[in-house]
This record gives structure tokens, C-alpha cells and sequence, in this order.
């Protein structure tokens, strides 16, 4: 167990142009969550999932972004068309269930994102 | 959107002295938790506390949570510069998803 990985750390692109992120969770994690953070502000809840199903989206993913996680392990998250605006840190997080670890949640280091 | 207000917003201490840092959320929960961010990185699990605490400890930190007025105080006894952060203090929302909802946070600067 080596913790949630992200990857990649940084990330610059050009507006318009498309990006992909990747989470790892902590293997025995069924639970995996994405957030976003802007420079001051604490994390925003992006998405969620349990296993393999997308269960909640929050209004702040617009129809330009979308994530998966096939076969419940690791999790992509991708930005179409990128705006100034998307320009954040990416942050993913996993969580365990009952026996499988304490209610808090491990996040990854994330993925600062720059659109220039 | 945010659940709640951290308090102060920055916080500026030498060595050796204690960091309080307050936290207010707006809905009823089950449990609240604190988080430190260090610049540029990911958040690192700090605390929980669960409704019906009202206080804990773990090391140098002190967690006290009053339900009735909707508010937590994290508490750094004998600060380090390796302290340096942002705290945020964080309440699970949502029925099964348990989303976090954040607060503002804190930026604390311990001074060596």
C-alpha cells in the first residue's frame, strides 16, 4: 500500500486542447472521489465512485468533463475543449468501508493543471 | 460550495507557541474531520471526531467539537516550522457517497 497516486504532478496545456489525469487509489478501496482546488479555497467535490459506477456528478462537471474508473481500480479524469478557468489542482481521494480502514480519506498529491 | 467558514484565515506564530484554529459548518453531522495541506500537495488525514465527542487528542493536536453551535477548534500545542500549512477541517455530506465538504482553511506560518 503506497498510497493514492496521481499522475501527472503538473500539467500544461494549451486552451482548447484536451487533458487526461489518472488516479490509483489504494488498492482495497472501493470508494474513489475527485476534487478540484483553486489557489485559496479548500477542495470542491468533482465526482464519485463506488467500484466501477459513477454514482454522483456535482453541477461543477460541466458536459467538457468526464471520468471513468473501469473495473473499479484506477480512475481517469478527462477535460475536453480546456478553459483558463479549469486551470486547478486535481485532487483524487479513496476511502475504505467498515473494516477496510478509518473514516478519513487518503487523497493523492494531485495534479496542478495550467491553461495557458 | 463550502460548508462552512475556517477562522482566522492566516495565522502567523514563533516556535514553541500554540495554534488555535476555528472551524464553523452549517449542516447536521456524524462526524468532522481535520486535514493539513502543505503548499503545492495533497491533503493528509489529520483527526476525526465523531458527533458525539466533544473533545480528542492525538499527539499535539486537540480537537473539540460543540454540535449546538456548529463548531470545531483544532489546537497545535508547541508548534514547529514543519507545521507550516493549511489546515482545513472537512464533514461528510451526502448519505452513502460521504462527499467532503471543505471549509476554507487556514494557512498557518509557524516562525523558527
Amino acid at each position: 500500500d503506497t498510497g493514492v497516486s496521481q499522475d501527472p504532478r503538473h500539467k500544461i496545456t494549451k486552451r482548447g486542447q484536451n487533458v487526461t489525469f489518472r488516479c490509483d487509489p489504494i488498492s482495497e478501496h472501493n470508494r474513489l472521489y475527485w476534487y478540484r482546488q483553486t489557489l485559496g479555497q479548500g477542495p470542491e467535490f468533482l465526482t464519485y465512485f463506488q467500484n466501477e459506477a459513477q454514482l454522483e456528478k456535482s453541477r461543477l462537471l460541466s458536459d467538457r468533463f468526464s471520468a471513468e474508473r473501469p473495473k473499479g481500480s484506477f480512475s481517469t479524469l478527462e477535460i475536453q475543449r480546456t478553459e483558463q478557468g479549469d486551470s486547478a489542482m486535481y485532487l483524487c481521494a479513496s476511502r475504505g468501508t467498515g473494516a477496510q480502514g478509518h473514516y478519513g480519506y487518503t487523497f493523492g498529491s494531485g495534479t496542478r493543471l495550467t491553461v495557458v | 460550495s463550502q460548508q462552512g467558514e475556517e477562522d482566522p484565515q492566516a495565522l502567523s506564530i514563533q516556535e514553541g507557541e500554540n495554534a488555535t484554529m476555528n472551524c464553523s459548518y452549517k449542516t447536521s453531522i456524524n462526524n468532522l474531520q481535520w486535514y493539513r495541506q502543505n503548499s503545492g500537495r495533497g491533503l493528509v488525514h489529520l483527526i476525526l471526531i465523531r458527533s458525539n465527542e466533544r473533545e480528542k487528542h492525538s499527539g499535539r493536536l486537540r480537537v473539540t467539537l460543540d454540535t449546538s453551535k456548529k463548531s470545531s477548534s483544532l489546537l497545535i500545542t508547541a508548534s514547529r516550522a514543519a507545521d507550516t500549512a493549511s489546515y482545513f477541517c472537512a464533514t461528510p455530506y451526502g448519505g452513502a457517497t460521504n462527499k467532503l465538504i471543505f471549509g476554507t482553511g487556514t494557512l498557518l506560518a509557524v516562525q523558527p
